[in-house]
């Protein structure tokens, strides 16, 4: 069974620009998550998506945005790039929205604002 | 409101030994998950082990056990017999059964000393 994928892995952007960043979940796993890491923040939660509505939102600004197809895949948009959006993000996809089901994350698209 | 705190930053290990990752939380939930990751330098983040807070038993998963004390909210991770590859960031993580949001602690950095 193929992982999560989200393309591309690495980005470099120049502030003010605007960037879409996909990612495929493992097959059959209906919710997504997006969660940005960097060194001074770690880990903050995005947003999720199940069955193409948003489920729960972190406390980003506008600008962070996102959306879910019907085939699971998830898109992430960030408009505006700003320097401090430079960071690693982290898609993770889960079978259900049950407690005990763990986050299956991908690689990861790193993100450069110059 | 949740919080996981992971108080050591950095910890050095001798290849083959025991180490223990601590990791308290605070939640005033009554159920919910408990979940270990690891993100080696490559930046993938990996679903190590789960602890649900109904389990009455310590969850293990070969070389990785966690050492669950409800009352003192703690689950430390306690890997056995490391092994070079094992150097990489360890990050608890908190997930309410009602599905809210999974929040990450700041992680800690392990070094396996051959």
């Amino acid at each position: 069974k193929a992982g999560v994928t989200q393309t591309p892995r690495y980005l470099i952007k120049t502030r003010g620009q605007q960037v879409t960043l996909s990612c495929s979940p493992i097959s059959g796993h209906r919710s997504v998550s997006w969660y940005q890491q960097t060194p001074g923040q770690g880990l903050q939660f995005l947003f999720e998506y199940f069955s193409e509505t948003q489920r729960n939102k972190g406390n980003f600004p506008g600008r962070f945005s996102g959306r879910q197809f019907s085939n699971s895949r998830s898109e992430m948009n960030v408009s505006t790039l700003e320097l401090g959006d430079s960071a690693l993000y982290l898609c993770a996809s889960s079978p259900s929205r049950q407690g005990n089901s763990p986050l299956h994350f991908g690689n990861g698209t790193r993100l450069t604002v110059t | 409101a949740q919080k996981i705190t992971q108080t050591q930053p950095g910890m050095f290990v001798q290849e083959k030994e025991a180490v223990t990752l601590d990791c308290t939380y605070d939640t005033s939930d009554q159920s919910y998950g408990l979940f270990w990751y690891k993100q080696p330098s490559s930046g993938e983040m990996i679903f190590l082990i789960y602890q649900g807070s109904y389990d009455e038993q310590n969850a293990t998963e070969g070389r990785y056990s966690l050492n669950f004390q409800k009352a003192r909210k703690s689950a430390n991770l306690v890997i056995s017999a490391s092994q070079l590859g094992d150097s990489a960031m360890y990050f608890c993580a908190i997930l309410r059964t009602s599905y809210d949001k999974v929040i990450f602690g700041p992680g800690t950095s392990l070094s396996v000393i051959p």
